[in-house]
């Protein structure tokens, strides 16, 4: 059985600031890690993930979050937020690298102050 | 990335009715999809996986004779909420798996039940 634990449900910061969304996970297998965004009445949307090699991913609108298998986290970061980055952020696990059978943390809101 | 498009996006309705929810891939074939129900504060969690042509798998806890599930296209699935009751109040959301090429899941944009 896997797990996955938001730590943060609502994160406020300033626009232009950096932020950490933080991601925790517990499974007895190894898993494969990912993380969606959903913004205002839209769907899920794969932002990144990790499935092997480097440790640290990359999206293309500048978050990454790092697989620290130690810590058992997968925590997202961006040096910078933009007020468009206001969303909820889901982190996941899946035991299949095609990212179907997914366990889902309770999301973090974040959202960007002007 | 490939569109699922959920409908209603939300619905309110009076507890001891029915209420279906349709999942639609509109640019792809789904030969699966699975659904997922948030309760407020809480983690998305799967309900059931759908194959086309098939009945559907449950997880353990949800009652498959009060969530009917019908997948009878490549291209449309619907979650029926059969005597709904007000505990049954939550966000329910779609997913579906390409029939070729990148098996990534993409999801609906979900649908708000309240049932009252």
């Amino acid at each position: 059985a896997q797990s996955v634990t938001q730590l943060d449900s609502q994160v406020p910061v300033f626009e232009e600031a950096p932020v950490e969304l933080r991601c925790n996970y517990s499974s007895s297998v190894s898993v494969y890690l990912f993380w969606y965004v959903q913004y205002p009445n839209q769907g899920l949307q794969l932002l990144l993930k990790y499935l092997s090699g480097s440790t640290l991913v990359e999206s293309i609108n500048g978050f990454e979050a790092e697989f620290n298998k130690s810590q058992t986290s997968f925590h997202l970061r961006k040096p910078s937020v933009h007020i468009s980055d206001t969303a909820e952020y889901f982190c996941a696990v899946s035991e299949n690298n095609a990212g179907n059978m997914l366990t889902f943390g309770g999301g973090t809101r974040l959202m960007v102050k002007p | 990335g490939a569109v699922v498009s959920q409908h209603p996006s939300w619905v309110i309705c009076k507890s001891g009715t029915s209420v279906k929810i349709e999942c639609r891939s509109l640019d792809f074939q789904a030969t699966t999809m699975f659904w997922y129900r948030q309760f407020p504060k809480q983690s998305l969690m799967l309900m059931a996986t759908s194959n086309e042509g098939s009945k559907a798998t449950y997880e353990q806890g949800v009652e498959k004779d009060k969530f009917l599930i019908n997948h009878a296209s490549l291209t449309l699935s619907t979650l029926t909420v059969t005597s709904a009751h007000p505990e049954d109040s939550s966000f329910y959301i779609c997913s579906g798996i390409p029939h070729l090429g990148n098996t990534e899941a993409f999801f609906g944009q979900g649908t708000r039940l309240t049932v009252v």
